[in-house]
């Protein structure tokens, strides 16, 4: 059984740090890895998706790498802004099409 | 370009009652997943539909079933609600492809409350 992971549960920093979270899984039998952004009671918002070939995937100020091998994907925020405060979600996705979900990181951004 | 929408946006209910929930799908996708998602946790995934059938189903009991339509629109129907049933219940469609693992999007959800 799939099991996601993600490390810190939460992460407070000041505006322009760059930060840095951490999602790791059970299963390295991966099809894809998907990146969200929740909002408080909103739905998810696709940030990045790294199919099980690829090694990372780069949109803006956001860059996430994946490690199949070693069961690990981080996503790296480059000067982190207030609007960047949410929820962040990390998701895998297996054989059966269904995406294994982690309880996500919290993040606040001091201004 | 219209995104996936779900209605209704928040829902009370008692316990016992039946729930319908109803989503519709990105232009062009073809697959649809449910997701419940509790307060504090990651999403759980229910089921998905893809081309009317279900396609993949996670561990929820049976009085949780779904329809997917020819517009691919799906419903989320829940019997004999219980207050554990309580959650953002969100939809997700892709534009499954044979083998290819496509983007999955999500609607807003809706936030279910059983009393």
């Amino acid at each position: 059984k799939q099991e996601v992971t993600q490390i810190p549960a939460a992460l407070s920093v000041p505006e322009g740090e760059n930060l840095v979270l951490n999602c790791s899984f059970t299963d390295s039998a991966i099809y894809n890895l998907q990146w969200f952004r929740q909002d408080p009671g909103k739905g998810l918002t696709s940030l990045l998706l790294i199919q099980s070939s690829q090694r990372e995937q780069t949109s803006g100020r956001l860059n996430a790498s994946l490690d199949k091998s070693s069961g690990r994907s981080t996503l790296y925020i480059a000067a982190s802004q207030p609007g960047d405060s949410a929820t962040y979600l990390c998701a895998v996705g297996g054989s059966n099409y269904k995406l294994t979900f982690g309880k996500g990181t919290l993040l606040t951004v001091n201004p | 370009e219209t995104g996936v929408t779900q209605s209704p946006t928040h829902l009370i209910k008692t316990r016992g009652q039946q729930v319908t929930l109803r989503c519709s799908s990105q232009s062009g996708h073809n697959t649809v997943s449910w997701y419940q998602q509790a307060l504090g946790q990651g999403p759980q995934f229910i089921f998905q539909y893809y081309r009317e059938e279900e396609n993949g189903r996670g561990n929820f009991p049976p009085r949780f079933s779904g329809l997917q339509f020819p517009n691919y629109s799906s419903e989320l129907n829940v019997n004999a609600l219980e207050l554990d049933d309580s959650a953002l219940y969100l939809c997700a469609s892709s534009a499954a492809s044979g083998r290819t693992y496509n983007e999955q999007f999500f609607g807003p959800g809706t936030r279910l409350t059983v009393l």
